[in-house]
């Protein structure tokens, strides 16, 4: 079975910390891919990032990072020095590169950033 | 500008109603999918669609059809059949892989309806 958790439901911190937000991921498939989505209180879903399978390098984006590591199956985002419009519900997301073009989604993480 | 949007932004409905959400994408990607989002819960899959006239069930089609007459659209209705049918639905985008797209598979979101059932 292929499944998304993301056990914290909620994190709040104060602006200008660090945090960072779990992914751990469950397939049987050796080629996948790995997203990352944000939702603002507006409710679209805003793509953040994407990372295959095959490319274990961490990646950085200004105040955003991402640590993907396959050894133990986790995909963790970290902001640095968050602000207060960082806050928003955050989703990590699976796909198969198969023919299904399916996205299968965590519970997501709700982070407020606190001024 | 490209992208998708859906309509109404909020609908309100009677119970024992059929409603249809509408989905519309000038990104001319092949692949178009229907999501619900319950409070604190992630997405599911209602219907995905691959190509015109052809579409698949997701992991809650129940009380669900779609259409897909039309590259750009793809409306979903919510039948009276579905028991529970108050929540966020949105709907999604994607570009074919056979296209070489460097994206593949990666999904682009309209703003959402919220569905009230009264």
């Amino acid at each position: 079975a292929q499944k998304v958790t993301q056990a914290q439901t909620e994190i709040s911190v104060v602006e200008k910390e660090d945090v960072t937000l779990d992914c751990v991921y469950e397939t049987r498939d050796t080629t996948y891919y790995l997203f990352w989505y944000k939702q603002p209180p507006s409710g679209e879903l805003v793509f953040l990032i994407r990372r295959n399978s095959f490319d274990e390098q961490n990646e950085i984006s200004g105040r955003y990072s991402w640590n993907f590591q396959k050894s133990t199956s986790s995909f963790n985002f970290t902001i640095t020095a968050s602000q207060v419009v960082d806050s928003a519900v955050y989703f990590c997301a699976l796909s198969p590169m198969d023919s299904s073009y399916k996205l299968i989604f965590g519970s997501g993480t709700r982070l407020l950033v606190r001024p | 500008d490209g992208g998708i949007t859906q309509s109404p932004k909020y609908l309100f409905r009677k119970e024992g109603q059929n409603v249809t959400l509408s989905c519309e994408q000038n990104l001319n990607h092949d692949a178009m999918y229907w999501y619900r989002q319950d409070p604190g819960q992630g997405l599911r899959l209602i219907y995905y669609s691959q190509i015109v006239n052809d579409f698949q069930k997701g992991d809650i089609a129940e009380g669900y059809s779609v259409s897909r007459e039309k590259k750009e659209s793809f409306p979903l209705t919510v039948t009276s059949a579905q028991k529970n049918p108050t929540a966020f639905y949105l709907c999604a985008s994607s570009p074919s892989p056979s296209g070489g797209h460097p994206f593949y598979n990666e999904q682009f979101f309209g703003p959402g309806t919220r569905l009230t059932v009264l």
